[in-house]
């Protein structure tokens, strides 16, 4: 199994630009889709999006206008942008990874804070 | 986008004992992709169940999974210690995928 590993600021100010990034370790990012769930405080987990190893992305529509996902497989690593911040996307954010749509394989998740 | 109601909140029950969760979907579930992961705290989800019914690798087959359309269930027989934890429903056959509230298994 691969192991997955967030890595960005934790700390945002609004109105800025979100971007983390997920490290692929002990396996190829081939035949894969790579998600990005996040999952507010007090609130339920969200579905942000994911990256085919392709690079044909799939986003939720409530964040689509805001968001990039990319993916680097010479680096193996996937990447998420959400630019435009506020209040409501401060969360722990989760990389995961899984050979069909069903996320099976979960980073530890990071925490970013939208503060000034 | 499908919202998925998971009852109870909170499940108190003894250790032997058999845990009974629920989710139900506002809209059928396509080919029945519905997944269910436990989290304990300061850990990421673990995937239990995949396709309504199918458990994942190195779960045991105290955990069960049953239903289709839109009603289904997460059995836990012979409650451990280890399975008292957070459990969430999750359906992936349609986008965007949608995760229950969850409901928490506690030690009574």
């Amino acid at each position: 199994q691969v192991q997955l590993q967030e890595s960005g600021p934790g700390l945002v100010k609004p109105s800025e630009t979100l971007s983390l990034t997920c490290t692929v370790s002990g396996g190829s990012m081939s035949n894969y889709y790579w998600t990005w769930i996040r999952q507010p405080p007090g609130k339920r987990l969200e579905w942000i999006g994911n990256v085919y190893y392709s690079g044909s992305t799939n986003y939720n529509p409530s964040l689509e206008s805001r968001l990039t996902i990319s993916i680097d497989t010479s680096k193996n690593q996937f990447s998420l942008r959400l630019t435009s911040v506020t209040a409501a996307d401060a969360a722990v954010y989760y990389c995961v990874g899984g050979a069909t749509w069903l996320p099976d394989q979960w980073g530890q998740g990071t925490l970013v804070t939208v503060s000034s | 986008e499908i919202v998925l109601t998971q009852s109870p909140g909170t499940l108190s029950l003894s250790p032997g004992e058999t845990a009974t969760l629920s989710c139900r979907a506002s809209q059928s579930v396509r080919s029945n992709y519905l997944a269910w992961y436990q989290r304990k705290p300061g850990q990421a989800p673990k995937i239990l169940i995949y396709g309504a019914s199918n458990r994942a690798i190195g779960i045991p087959d105290r955990l069960s999974g049953s239903g289709s359309g839109t009603d289904f269930t997460l059995t836990i027989s012979r409650l451990e210690p280890e399975d008292f934890a957070v459990y969430y429903c999750q359906q992936y056959g349609s986008s965007p995928l949608t995760f229950g509230g969850g409901t928490k298994v506690e030690i009574k």
